[in-house]
């Protein structure tokens, strides 16, 4: 079985610049994630979705931060105007209903300079 | 909203010792309790978790959880360098929602 799937795996941008992460869950599970890991620090959760609709994005860090997921499957995560402050790994997961273990890909590493 | 707690930072042990590491979080209705393995460049892979208090034993590893100190612990018996991670604690506050801590860095030394 295929696990999460995340894209790129690296991303350096100059501050003021836009990027975008995608996501592709495992099959069937109805949850996704996004976190945000700093180096040296355990992830934060972003935002997650049940299907299409959004439960929690009461920690996405400003509107400069926007997440999708339109058809319940893949996920964009994107950041308008990155600061050095977001330099950090994004981590998306995702779970399957009723069973509470959540599996993570491997991450987008994001430096801005 | 949930505080996660890691004790040591960082921690070392010698090939085939026992490695300790601790965590206390503040949310006594926290559903189970998730420990996590992380390798450098990889995502954050499940270990074990526990819901009832006492303990669960799952081959080299065994956790602890005491509710009413808010305090979970992990034990890697027979500790191998493959083993050197960082390992982060993980309560789920219900619906899957996982808070994590600051992780201990485990070196197994050979």
């Amino acid at each position: 079985e295929a696990g999460v799937t995340q894209s790129p795996r690296y991303a350096v941008l100059q501050e003021g610049q836009a990027v975008s992460f995608w996501c592709d869950p495992i099959s069937g599970h109805d949850t996704l994630y996004w976190y945000q890991q700093p180096r040296d620090q355990g992830p934060q959760l972003l935002v997650y979705f049940r299907d299409e609709a959004v439960i929690d994005n009461s920690q996405l860090p400003s509107d400069r931060f926007s997440a999708v997921r339109p058809k319940g499957t893949n996920s964009t995560l994107k950041i308008q105007s990155a600061k050095q402050g977001d330099t950090a790994t994004y981590l998306c997961a995702s779970s399957f209903p009723g069973n509470t273990e959540v599996f993570f890909g491997k991450g987008t590493r994001l430096t801005v300079v | 909203q949930e505080k996660v707690q890691q004790s040591p930072e960082s921690l070392i042990v010698p090939e085939g010792a026992m490695s300790s590491l601790n965590c206390t979080f503040s949310n006594s209705a926290s559903q189970s309790i998730w420990w996590y393995q992380q390798h450098p460049g990889k995502g954050p892979e499940a270990l074990i978790s526990i819901f009832s208090n006492g303990n669960k034993k799952e081959g080299r590893l065994t956790v602890y959880l005491n509710r009413a100190s808010l305090h979970v612990s992990l034990h890697i018996r027979d500790s191998q360098p493959s083993d050197s991670a960082v390992y982060l604690c993980a309560p789920d506050s219900g619906y899957n929602k996982l808070t994590f801590g600051k992780g201990t860095v485990l070196l197994v030394s050979p």
